[in-house]
């Protein structure tokens, strides 16, 4: 079964708008991690923001902001002002705390700025 | 601090031909990880290591097999390369669990681009 479901391949959206990208996750765990990545095309693979299950806030790293919804179990990335270099494919990706050391990783989502 | 190092960064085998890909951390991580990644799949992992002394198979370890050096190093083995093998290869470390207000976030490596003929 999936652990992470990404169901957006691609996405565009206008230069200095707001974009979600979309995260479901399947956990019977209550204990859990939430991250999110961003691939540019060069291909590295670059941490942009955390979320844990026990945390009451939605996280916020700068222009990125997490939606986490956790009855829904969906953990929604928000690039606020979305800029030029923000086009790239993003990783949703979650590790059980409890039940060993694994990160499952979602198929991603290409996201192209417009200009 | 260099972080996630990986090497090389770009290989060409041909089939039956053996090869090792290099990682090294330094940010004193228990947890190392190798995955692949293959266009429309997203990353698969291919074996991982929790903490030093011990590996364990992933969701795609035939093919390969893994060495956990020492804390620092962790090295992927292709015995007998194969066309399907063709990938980039990543290797990653974490903190081993978590620990309470921290995140155990994961660190990527640059990636090898490997392509077999």
């Amino acid at each position: 079964a999936q652990k992470i479901t990404q169901t957006q391949p691609g996405m565009f959206v206008q230069e200095k708008e707001a974009v979600t990208l979309d995260c479901t996750y399947d956990t019977s765990d209550q204990s859990y991690g939430l991250f999110w990545y961003k691939q540019p095309s060069s291909g590295e693979m670059i941490f942009l923001i955390y979320q844990g299950s026990y945390d009451e806030q939605n996280a916020t790293e700068g222009r990125y902001s997490l939606n986490f919804q956790k009855a829904r179990k969906s953990a929604n990335l928000v690039i606020s002002a979305s800029q030029l270099g923000d086009s790239a494919m993003y990783f949703c990706a979650m590790r059980d705390h409890n039940t060993g050391n694994q990160f499952y990783f979602g198929t991603g989502t290409s996201l192209t700025v417009i200009p | 601090n260099a972080g996630v190092t990986q090497t090389p960064k770009f290989q060409v085998l041909k089939t039956g031909q053996s090869m090792t890909l290099q990682c090294a951390q330094d940010m004193n991580h228990n947890s190392m990880y190798w995955y692949r990644q293959d266009p429309g799949m997203g990353l698969r992992l291919i074996y991982y290591s929790a903490s030093e002394g011990t590996t364990d198979k992933g969701e795609v370890p035939n093919g390969y097999n893994v060495s956990r050096l020492n804390k620092r190093e962790f090295s992927l083995r292709l015995e007998s390369a194969a066309p399907s093998q063709t990938s980039v290869y990543f290797c990653a470390s974490s903190e081993e669990a978590y620990r309470g207000s921290k995140p155990d976030t994961q660190y990527f490596g640059p990636g090898t681009r490997l392509t077999v003929l």
